[in-house]
């Protein structure tokens, strides 16, 4: 298995553009999540999908981030426009629903985001 | 609402030396429990997890854990240090699984960066 696939793996972007990050889930599994990790903040779950549905999307940190996942193969998480202080790694995991003592987030390599 | 408090962002050891992560929860209900290691420029990866079997957890590439209730505290050890466990080290606790789409989230400590000199 190719584990969960990221790309890009590095975005450099100017204030107000618009950037989109995507995911590759690993197959089969029914939970997507989005997490963003600085130095401030440490690693914060921004949304999280079950078989495709946002289930909880409270860490969105405002309006200008946008996630969508169109099918069970992939997810996208857009900020438009950038600002400075959206620069950090982007993480996505995924999971098996949890079943008995299975309960384990597979995360990918992280796209990391600067906006200048 | 749950946290998590990892004691000390920065640990040094010296190779072959023991290794003791801190860790200490908040949680109103029994919880769910994760070490995850971070490698350079990678992604985040299960060390090992509790969720209420054995408190005495083993993990991979000879960590444990042991959950202590009573100290609501999950802390990390190995035994002997090697240089290729130099990473940053996050605890994290979730909810347990509560069933239909709703998922335990994880809440993660600020991390431990674990430095192993030779």
């Amino acid at each position: 298995d190719a584990g969960v696939i990221q790309s890009p793996r590095h975005e450099v972007t100017e204030m107000g553009q618009e950037v989109t990050l995507r995911c590759k889930p690993i197959s089969g599994h029914d939970y997507l999540f989005w997490y963003r990790q600085t130095m401030m903040r440490g690693l914060e779950l921004l949304i999280y999908f079950n078989n495709n549905v946002p289930i909880d999307d409270s860490g969105m940190p405002e309006d200008r981030f946008s996630a969508k996942m169109p099918n069970a193969s992939f997810s996208t998480l857009k900020i438009q426009p950038s600002e400075p202080r959206d620069s950090a790694v982007y993480f996505c995991a995924s999971s098996l629903r949890p079943q008995g003592n299975t309960y384990e987030q597979y995360f990918g390599p992280g796209t990391r985001l600067t906006v200048t | 609402a749950q946290s998590v408090t990892q004691l000390g962002s920065h640990v040094s050891v010296s190779e072959g030396a023991l290794v003791l992560l801190r860790c200490n929860y908040s949680s109103s209900v029994p919880p769910y429990l994760f070490w995850y290691v971070q490698y350079p420029n990678q992604g985040l990866q299960l060390l090992l997890k509790y969720t209420s079997a054995a408190t005495l957890v083993k993990g991979i590439n000879g960590f444990e854990a042991e959950f202590k209730k009573s100290e609501t505290s999950f802390h990390l050890t190995k035994p002997s240090a090697h240089m290729s466990d130099a990473a940053e080290y996050f605890c994290a606790v979730s909810d347990r699984y509560a069933g239909g789409t709703s998922y335990g989230k994880l809440t993660f400590g600020q991390g431990t960066i674990l430095t192993v000199h030779p």
